[in-house]
C-alpha cells in the first residue's frame, strides 16, 4: 500500500552538530512534502515544506531536499540547539483508495546532547 | 488570528461510556481533520470534514464518528469507550486541501479511559 518510511526513529546529536532525517515515499505522483515538529506536550507545528517542482528549500538553520527519482526527501538541521529537541514528522501527499490525503511517517525523536 | 481551539483539554472517562470532543478551526478554514496520537505512536488519521461532509476516512472502527457544522466547527464522538482509546486527540484545520497545504493543529484533548 501507499506509505511513508521515516528513519531513524531516534537520533541523538551533540549540540552544534548537524542532524539529518530521511523519509521515503511510495507514490511517484506525490507533490507536497511537509515537515512538522512536535515538542514534548505540545501540538505538531509545520516547520518547512517543499513541492515536487523544487529540489531544495532553506529557512535559516533548516532545509529540506527532495529527490523525486529516488522518491525520498530529507530534513537537515544545522548548528543544532537544545530547543531543536522534539519529535519530527514527515508527510507526503498521496492518493489512497481514491482519497487524496497526507500520509505520515512514524516520527523521529531528536535528542540534542549538551 | 485565533488558532485551532479544542475543548476540553483533558477528559477522564470510564470504559463503556461515550465522549464528544469539540474543535473550532481557524476562521475561514473549512477543512477539519481529526487524528489520534498514542505514546510512542505517530499520527493516526481518523477523518476529515469539509463543508459539513466527510471527505476522507481512516481505518478506525465505527465507534469513532464525527460531524461538522455550518460554521465549520467540528465534533468527534467515540462510543463504547475501550481502554485502548486512551490517547491525545488532535484536531487540525486547513485553508485548502490538506494534502496540498498541510494543517494547523490544535493543542489536543487528552482522553484517559479507566
Amino acid at each position: 500500500g501507499e506509505n511513508v518510511e521515516q528513519h531513524p526513529s531516534t537520533l541523538s546529536v551533540q549540540e552544534g552538530d548537524s542532524a539529518v532525517i530521511k523519509c521515503t515515499y511510495s507514490d511517484s505522483a506525490s507533490n507536497y512534502f511537509p515537515w512538522y515538529k512536535q515538542e514534548l506536550g505540545k501540538r505538531p507545528q509545520l516547520i518547512i515544506d517543499i513541492r515536487s517542482n523544487v529540489g531544495e528549500k532553506k529557512d535559516q538553520r533548516i532545509a529540506v531536499t527532495l529527490n523525486k527519482t529516488a522518491k525520498h526527501f530529507s530534513l537537515h538541521i544545522t548548528e543544532t540547539q537544545p530547543e531543536d529537541s522534539a519529535v519530527y514528522f514527515c508527510a507526503a501527499s498521496m492518493w489512497v483508495d481514491s482519497n487524496y490525503q497526507l500520509i505520515w511517517g512514524a516520527g523521529t525523536k531528536l535528542i540534542i546532547k549538551p | 488570528k485565533a488558532g485551532v481551539t479544542q475543548t476540553p483539554r483533558y477528559l477522564i472517562k470510564t470504559r463503556g461510556q461515550q465522549v464528544t470532543l469539540s474543535c473550532s478551526p481557524i476562521s475561514g478554514h473549512r477543512s477539519v481533520s481529526w487524528y489520534q496520537q498514542t505514546p510512542g505512536q505517530g499520527l493516526q488519521f481518523l477523518f476529515e470534514y469539509f463543508s459539513e461532509t466527510q471527505r476522507n476516512k481512516g481505518n478506525f472502527p465505527g465507534r469513532f464518528s464525527g460531524r461538522q457544522f455550518s460554521n465549520s466547527r467540528s465534533e468527534m464522538n467515540v462510543s463504547t469507550l475501550e481502554l485502548g482509546d486512551s490517547a491525545l486527540y488532535l484536531c487540525a484545520s486547513s485553508g485548502g486541501q490538506p494534502a496540498n497545504y498541510g494543517y494547523t493543529f490544535g493543542s489536543g484533548t487528552r482522553l484517559t479511559v479507566v
